[in-house]
């Protein structure tokens, strides 16, 4: 298995610009985490899917992001209208079971929003 | 803030020698898992303890559970210049978010 697939693993966009971050997690697994990392806040949960449907986004900063899982093998992440302070790298992760269990991470997306 | 405490935040070692983080939690436990992160990459799992396991030990790593101080340790022995990386505890607590720490850097010298 190749693992967590993420694209693109850097983006580079301007203020105010759409921007759209996917994520091909391994197949068989159920659950899927999206994470944000920073320097200033470490690695947060943005938004947990257990078998396609969104359990819990409380970790979603604002309605500028939304994420969806049309079915078992993609996930997307969306930031419309990005900002500067969006700038992080963003790590999908995927695991067996209903969390709790090991996760495997995605090599991340780099996103600079200049 | 429910985010794992972890200390040290950063740890500098001469290879040959033994690395020890602390991680301490806030709430009650299913399971404390430790993950590592090299530079520019994604997060690794490295080992799982459950709430009833006191001690677990994988190749050159020992992870240790006291649930009754909420705490947890990893313990890499004959680190290597390999072993740099920032390792992270990670717990589930009730409900289904994995919680992580913030983390603590590791740089073993060669």
């Amino acid at each position: 298995d190749a693992g967590v697939i993420q694209s693109p693993r850097h983006e580079v966009t301007e203020m105010g610009q759409e921007v759209t971050l996917r994520c091909k997690p391994i197949s068989g697994h159920n659950s899927l985490f999206w994470y944000r990392q920073t320097m200033m806040r470490g690695l947060e949960l943005l938004i947990y899917f257990n078998n396609n449907v969104p359990i819990d986004d409380s970790g979603m900063p604002e309605d500028r992001f939304s994420a969806k899982m049309p079915n078992a093998s993609f996930s997307t992440l969306k930031i419309q209208p990005s900002e500067p302070r969006d700038s992080a790298v963003y790590f999908c992760a995927s695991s067996s079971g209903q969390g709790g269990n090991e996760q495997f991470f995605g090599p991340g997306t780099r996103l600079t929003v200049l | 803030s429910q985010q794992g405490e972890e200390d040290p935040q950063a740890l500098s070692i001469q290879e040959g020698e033994n690395a020890t983080m602390n991680c301490s939690y806030k709430t009650s436990i299913n399971n404390l898992q430790w993950y590592r992160q090299n530079s520019g990459r994604g997060l690794v799992h490295l080992i799982l303890i459950r709430s009833n396991e006191r001690e677990k030990h994988s190749g050159r790593l020992r992870v240790t559970l006291d649930t009754s101080k909420k705490s947890s340790s990893l313990l890499i022995t004959a680190s290597r210049a390999a072993d740099t990386a920032s390792y992270f505890c990670a717990y589930k607590g009730g409900g289904f978010k994995t919680i992580f720490g913030a983390g603590t850097r590791l740089f073993v010298k060669a």
